[in-house]
């Protein structure tokens, strides 16, 4: 069985661009999460999806920041405008249940100049 | 609220030597708890989980993690480490009806020839 799988794998753009980050979950899974990784902050739970739903995005940093699921095998993560500081490693997780183990995808890694 | 503490950002072992990693946990109810491996430019990837039944749990690549409620640890041991062995490994906790992971700072393993 396919794991999660993102795209791209790595971004470079510069500040103000928008960028969208795609995530496909394991088949079957009813359950998909954002995260993201720095140095600073370690790894963060942006938002939860619940069968398409969003459930919880208290970790989306600001209004900048939005995600989209609109169906079971495809969600994104769109940052618009960008800015440097939101340079870091994003990771797609799904889950067959809520509270099942979650499994990642291998990252985006988003640089932004 | 749930927290896992990683002792030491940075372990260095030679070839062949124990690996013991140390993750703390604190939760307020019965804890699910994880390691996670990540190697360079990688996703993270499960090697072992803890949800109530064995407190030995035996995970992939010959590592091995003991549950402790009285000490609140779950140690993540290899008796002898490889050369693949060098990554980031991160423990985790969330609980039985939370879909939440709380991840530790994580630590990175240097395996010496």
């Amino acid at each position: 069985d396919a794991g999660v799988i993102q795209s791209p794998r790595h971004e470079v753009t510069e500040m103000g661009q928008e960028v969208t980050l795609r995530c496909k979950p394991i088949s079957g899974h009813n359950s998909l999460f954002w995260y993201r990784q720095t140095m600073m902050r370690g790894l963060e739970l942006l938002i939860y999806f619940n069968n398409n739903v969003p459930i919880d995005d208290s970790g989306m940093p600001e209004d900048r920041f939005s995600a989209k699921m609109p169906n079971a095998s495809f969600s994104t993560l769109k940052i618009q405008p960008s800015e440097p500081r939101d340079s870091a490693v994003y990771f797609c997780a799904s889950s067959r249940t809520a509270v099942d183990t979650q499994y990642f995808g291998p990252g985006t890694r988003l640089t932004v100049l | 609220a749930q927290s896992v503490t990683q002792l030491g950002s940075h372990v260095s072992v030679s070839e062949g030597a124990l690996v013991l990693l140390r993750c703390n946990y604190s939760s307020s109810v019965p804890p699910y708890l994880f390691w996670y491996v990540q190697y360079p430019n990688q996703g993270l990837q499960l090697l072992l989980k803890y949800t109530s039944a064995a407190t030995l749990v035996k995970g992939i690549n010959g590592f091995e993690a003991e549950f402790k409620k009285s000490e609140t640890s779950f140690h993540l041991t290899k008796p002898s480490a490889h050369m693949s062995d060098a990554a980031e490994y991160f423990c985790a906790v969330t609980s039985s009806n939370d879909y939440k992971l709380s991840f530790g700072a994580g630590t990175t393993v240097t395996v010496r020839a």
